[in-house]
C-alpha cells in the first residue's frame, strides 16, 4: 500500500524557518521514475506547486520562491524533507507531499504526474 | 492569478453531465500531459485523470478527460450528490512552471 505522511510544526512565527518531512511507505523516494513534490493550498484557495526531488536527487522549485525554498531525501529513513526559510502569514496554508511517476519511455522532469498524496499539514504562520 | 484557467463553478442536476474547461497556453497544455484532481470537501486531492484522458485504477469511466490544442476539457456523466467537490487541472509548463495548477472548480449538484 503505497502511502505518504507530513509531519512538521502546525503555527510559526514570522521570519522562522519551516521544515516539513513527508515519510513514505510502499515505494523507496530513490526508485528509478520516481518523484516527490510539495504543494500547497491556502485556506479556501487553489493549489500552488512548489517543489520536487527526483529518483537521482534531481530538483525543481516554484520560480517565485525558488530563493526560499529547499527539497532534500533522506534514503535511509525513505523520507523528503522541504524547507522553506524566512515564512510569512501569507504562508499559512495545508501543505501536501505527492509522490510523482514518470510515464513510460519518458525522459526529463515533464513525464511525471502525481498520482498519490498525503492528507496534508496545516501549517499557520501568526505572530 | 492561476497560469491554468478554469470556471469557478459549474452545476447540474444528478444524473446529469458537467464539463470543466482548463484552458491555457504552448508552454503548458499545448506542448504536455494534462492531469486533473478531484478535492473532496476536506481532503487531499486525488488523481482523477492523468496524461490528458487515462484512468487511474478504481476511477470510473464516469470522468472522462480530452484535449485539444491549448486546452482540455473534464467531463464528469451521470451526475452523483458524491461528486461535489473541487476540480483542479495540473500540467507541466516550461516556461511558468515546472509545474503549474489551475484555480479550481467546484461543481455542485443542484
Amino acid at each position: 500500500q503505497i502511502t505518504l505522511k507530513e509531519s512538521g510544526p502546525t503555527l510559526m512565527k514570522p521570519t522562522q524557518t519551516l521544515t516539513l518531512t513527508c515519510s513514505l511507505s510502499g515505494f523507496s523516494v530513490s526508485a528509478d521514475g520516481v518523484g516527490v513534490g510539495w504543494i500547497r493550498q491556502p485556506p479556501g484557495k487553489a493549489l500552488e506547486w512548489l517543489a520536487i526531488i527526483f529518483w537521482d536527487g534531481d530538483m525543481r522549485y516554484s520560480p517565485s520562491l525558488k530563493n526560499r525554498l529547499t527539497i532534500t531525501q533522506d534514503t535511509l529513513k525513505n523520507q523528503v524533507v522541504f524547507t522553506m526559510t524566512n515564512v510569512d502569514p501569507v504562508d499559512t496554508a495545508t501543505y501536501y507531499c505527492a509522490r510523482g511517476t514518470r510515464r513510460p519511455r519518458c525522459s526529463g522532469g515533464n513525464c511525471y504526474f502525481y498520482d498519490y498524496w498525503g492528507q496534508g499539514t496545516l501549517v499557520t504562520v501568526s505572530s | 492569478q492561476s497560469v491554468l484557467t478554469q470556471p469557478p463553478s459549474v452545476s447540474a442536476a444528478p444524473g446529469q453531465k458537467v464539463t470543466i474547461s482548463c484552458s491555457g497556453s504552448s508552454s503548458n497544455i499545448g506542448s504536455n500531459y494534462v492531469s486533473w484532481f478531484q478535492q473532496l470537501p476536506g481532503t487531499a486531492p486525488k488523481l482523477l485523470i492523468y496524461d490528458n484522458d487515462k484512468r487511474p485504477s478504481g476511477i470510473p469511466d464516469r470522468f472522462a478527460g480530452s484535449k485539444s490544442g491549448t486546452s482540455a476539457t473534464l467531463g464528469i456523466t451521470g451526475l452523483q450528490t458524491g461528486d461535489e467537490a473541487d476540480y483542479y487541472c495540473g500540467t507541466w509548463d516550461g516556461r511558468w512552471g515546472p509545474w503549474v495548477f489551475g484555480g479550481g472548480t467546484k461543481v455542485s449538484v443542484l
